[in-house]
């Protein structure tokens, strides 16, 4: 069974620090991946998606692709309490977006 | 680019209504659409896929008799959830992809909270 997984947390940082958010797939013939964040009560909003192995950095966003070890990540600098959100990974293949249940990241003022 | 429109946002009525929700695209023709339920505190859960012009594919455990998915255009998918109950109540939300899915990011729909009395 495909499976994506993320750490619950919640996971704390400082407004300012780094917050890194870490996800782990099972299906090696995943080829694309995506970052989502959802406020609660809201629907989820696509952050950033990355295909090829390395980094790809948009803004205050970096994501981390290492397909030999099946993982990936979410770097988020100079944390502000807006990014506080759940944040979702999710993987694609030959198959609808396999979601991760999500990371709730709390940035502290 | 890749908006897609959910409607209603909010929807509350009697037990035994039947709740049609519908989901556009509105700058791009999406082929395929997703639908996904998710109950407070919990991760999204794809109910199904929908393609234009062919039968959605349901995951296991949805009663397709129970949400009726029709792709009649390459911008609109409805869901209508019949007959519904108080454990239908949830946050409904779709998505839609430019071409299929693969390599495509999904974008959502703002989602539609049904509460059921």
């Amino acid at each position: 069974q495909k499976e994506v997984e993320q750490n619950s947390g919640p996971l704390s940082v400082p407004e300012g620090a780094i917050a890194s958010l870490n996800c782990t797939y099972s299906d090696r013939g995943s080829q694309s991946f995506f970052w989502y964040r959802q406020y609660s009560g809201k629907s989820p909003e696509l952050i950033m998606f990355i295909y090829s192995n390395g980094d790809k950095e948009d803004g205050r966003f970096t994501a981390q692709l290492n397909k030999a070890s099946q993982y990936v990540s979410l770097l988020i600098r100079d944390s502000q309490p807006s990014d506080s959100a759940t944040y979702l990974c999710a993987s694609s293949g030959n198959t609808p977006l396999v979601f991760g249940k999500g990371t709730r990241l709390s940035v502290i003022a | 680019g890749a908006v897609v429109s959910q409607h209603p946002s909010w929807v509350i009525c009697k037990s035994g209504t039947s709740v049609k929700i519908e989901c556009r695209s509105l700058d791009f023709q999406a082929t395929t659409m997703f639908w996904y339920r998710q109950f407070p505190k919990q991760s999204l859960m794809l109910m199904a896929t929908s393609n234009e012009g062919s039968k959605a594919t349901y995951e296991q455990g949805v009663e397709k008799d129970k949400f009726l998915i029709n792709h009649a255009s390459l911008t609109l998918s409805t869901l209508t959830v019949t007959s519904a109950h108080p454990e239908d109540s949830s946050f409904y939300i779709c998505s839609a992809t430019r071409q299929g899915w693969t390599d495509q990011p999904q974008h959502f729909g703002d989602g539609t909270r049904l509460s059921i009395l």
